[in-house]
């Protein structure tokens, strides 16, 4: 199994811009989760989906921000338009189960992140 | 409002010695607690877990303590090595994981 893939893995874009970040879970997996990873925040989930429908978007920090997931093999998150203070890293994780009884069904897989640069 | 918190920001041990990782968390309603491993330029990945029915549980190396009394949890690894220098995460689950801060562990040879 190649794992959580993401592109692209590094983003420089300017200020105003449209960015898209792509990621592929892993199959059979139900759930994806998107991350901003920031030093003074650390992990902050923005959305996540459950069979490709948005069940908690609540971390979504503002309406730039928008997130997809077309089919089982595939979702965007989107910023339009970028500023300066969305330069972060973004993964994606995908994971069997959200809230399993067994500890370890809740084990999320991690992509290799995209990080954002935004001038 | 942070629900999980990493307080140290970063740690310094000598190899062979002990690291201990600690986290704190507000909600006394997780089900369950994760400690994620993340090294540069690589996405975490799962290193161990505790259910909150569970005090302890052990690993290898690497032994989880859960102190729900106090909302505490903290990862113990020893020895340490070199290969475990890497940002940890704490997370917390109630159907999704909420994340700490983490810590940068750095392991001198």
């Amino acid at each position: 199994d190649a794992g959580v893939i993401q592109s692209p893995r590094h983003e420089v874009t300017e200020m105003g811009q449209e960015v898209t970040l792509r990621c592929k879970p892993i199959s059979g997996h139900d759930y994806l989760f998107w991350y901003r990873q920031t030093m003074m925040r650390g992990l902050e989930l923005l959305i996540y989906f459950n069979n490709n429908v948005p069940i908690d978007d609540s971390g979504m920090p503002e309406d730039r921000f928008s997130a997809k997931m077309p089919n089982a093999s595939f979702s965007t998150l989107k910023i339009q338009p970028s500023e300066p203070r969305d330069s972060a890293v973004y993964f994606c994780a995908s994971s069997l189960v959200g809230a399993g009884y067994d500890v370890r069904d809740n084990e999320q897989f991690f992509g290799p992140g995209t990080r954002l640069t935004v001038l | 409002d942070q629900q999980v918190k990493q307080n140290s920001p970063s740690l310094s041990v000598q190899e062979g010695r002990i690291s201990i990782l600690n986290c704190d968390y507000t909600n006394s309603m997780f089900d369950y607690f994760l400690w994620y491993k993340k090294y540069p330029a690589e996405g975490p990945t799962f290193l161990i877990s505790i259910s909150s029915i569970k005090d302890k549980n052990e690993d290898g190396r690497f032994t989880v303590f859960l102190n729900k009394s106090a909302k505490h949890l903290s990862l113990h690894i020893v020895p340490s090595q070199p290969g475990d220098s890497a940002v940890y995460f704490c997370a917390a689950g109630e159907g999704k994981l909420i994340f700490g801060q983490g810590t940068t562990l750095q392991v001198k040879p």
